[in-house]
């Protein structure tokens, strides 16, 4: 079974340009989630799509950070424009359940540099 | 609101030499608690997970972590370093009810020497 994964691993960007990550969940995951570590911190959420609806997205920086689940398979995250202090890794996660106790399954990352 | 405290961004120890990973939480509610680990170049793995069924759990490649709510501990350990341990390791929790996203703490480096 494949695991979560990721695209690009790696992205350098320039200030003001448009970034979008991917994300392929394990098939048959209806829950999904975005993390995002910046350097020298803690991983921190940003938010949960059970199937295509969004349903916390309490962790999403500001109005720069556009999340879609279009048909509820993979989720792509666009940073539009970035900023220097978007740079860090961003991680995926999908669970099967939204249980608490469910595993949460992540991917590699997306290594995103801002300059 | 929840949080979660590793004591040592930075932990080094002799293969062989028992591994202690320390992480504190406090939470209003009785938490689940977990610890991931990432290999370099390789996303989070589970480790273990404690869901309240017993304080010890046990995890994967011989590590554990013991549940004490008297200390909102929930210590990783292993008996014997091996080299192939040295990695980043993350504790978090998870609140129960309806909040499903994960708070981790800052994450521990550990490094084995041969």
């Amino acid at each position: 079974e494949a695991g979560v994964t990721q695209f690009p691993s790696h992205s350098v960007i320039e200030k003001g340009q448009t970034v979008t990550l991917r994300c392929d969940p394990i098939s048959g995951h209806d829950n999904l989630y975005w993390y995002r570590r910046v350097m020298g911190k803690e991983i921190k959420f940003l938010l949960h799509f059970v199937k295509e609806s969004k349903q916390d997205e309490s962790g999403m920086p500001n109005n720069r950070f556009l999340a879609e689940r279009t048909g509820g398979t993979y989720s792509t995250l666009k940073v539009q424009p970035a900023e220097l202090e978007d740079s860090g890794v961003y991680f995926c996660a999908s669970s099967p359940d939204s249980y608490v106790q469910e595993t949460q399954y992540f991917g590699p990352g997306t290594r995103l540099l801002v300059l | 609101a929840q949080s979660v405290t590793q004591l040592g961004s930075h932990v080094s120890v002799s293969e062989g030499a028992l591994v202690l990973l320390r992480c504190n939480y406090s939470s209003s509610v009785p938490p689940y608690l977990f610890w991931y680990v990432q290999y370099p170049n390789q996303g989070l793995q589970l480790l273990l997970k404690y869901t309240s069924a017993a304080t010890l759990v046990k995890g994967i490649n011989g590590f554990e972590a013991e549940f004490k709510k008297s200390e909102t501990s929930f210590h990783l350990t292993k008996p014997s370093a091996h080299m192939s341990d040295a990695a980043e390791y993350f504790c978090a929790v998870r609140k129960g009810g309806s909040n499903y996203k994960l708070t981790f703490g800052k994450g521990t480096l550990l490094t084995v020497n041969p």
